[in-house]
């Protein structure tokens, strides 16, 4: 069974930096691209990135590409998202997600971040 | 980056009816649409893919279809469990970008 846990959530002050993690599990980590996706509270959502199985091309948002980086550890099996300079518009719920043929197949259940003082 | 228009933001149907959700790309996107059911405070499930292939453990009451801009989701004989929000995806070019969201409701 596919499995994907996101972790690293929580309250976070503006301009501050976050790093979520994903690990992943019931499949081989290594064969897969990898993404992360968002939604603001009551919101729609909204594609970050994704990354390749050997981390060797990553494609982002262009709105988020200077302040989010998507990583991976196949050793680990795990997939990163560090954010930084975080603001309120950042508030949201993080999912990762594997990619197939069809598009972004499975997703974790997310983790909140919530941006404020 | 490709915008996609997801119609009607907001559906009433009753149980049993078919109600029918649209996507159009602002340009052609080659099939490539994929459907997500999202259930108030669940990660989004995918339904669909490549316009109209179900993903295993899809009823087959979903259905889409579609080519070049634009694109359809139906549901026939909605069923309770169906209520939810309803999303579409485009995954031809980068950036990948999401419809707005169809929120089902019960009449």
């Amino acid at each position: 069974e596919v499995k994907l846990v996101e972790s690293g959530g929580g309250l976070v002050q503006p301009g501050r930096s976050l790093k979520l993690s994903c690990a992943a599990s019931g499949f081989s980590f290594n064969d897969y691209w990898m993404g992360w996706v968002r939604q603001a509270p009551g919101k729609g959502l909204e594609w970050i990135g994704e990354i390749n199985q050997d981390s060797s091309t990553i494609n982002y948002t262009p709105s988020l590409k200077d302040k989010f980086t998507i990583s991976r550890d196949n050793a680990q099996n795990t997939l990163y998202l560090q954010m930084s300079k975080l603001g309120s518009e950042d508030t949201a719920i993080y999912y990762c997600a594997r990619e197939d043929y069809g598009g972004l197949a499975y997703w974790g259940q997310g983790t909140l971040v919530t941006v404020s003082s | 980056d490709i915008q996609m228009t997801q119609s009607p933001p907001s559906l009433s149907a009753s149980l049993g009816d078919k109600v029918t959700i649209t996507c159009q790309a602002s340009q052609n996107i080659n099939k490539y649409i994929a459907w997500y059911q999202q259930k108030p405070g669940k990660a989004p499930r995918q339904l669909i893919r490549y316009t109209s292939t179900l993903v295993s453990g899809t009823p087959s009451r979903f259905s889409g279809s579609g080519s070049g801009r634009d694109y359809s989701f139906s549901i026939s004989n909605v069923e309770s469990e169906d209520i939810a929000s309803y999303y579409c995806l485009q995954y031809d070019n980068l950036p990948y970008t999401f419809g707005a969201g169809t929120k089902l409701e019960l009449k």
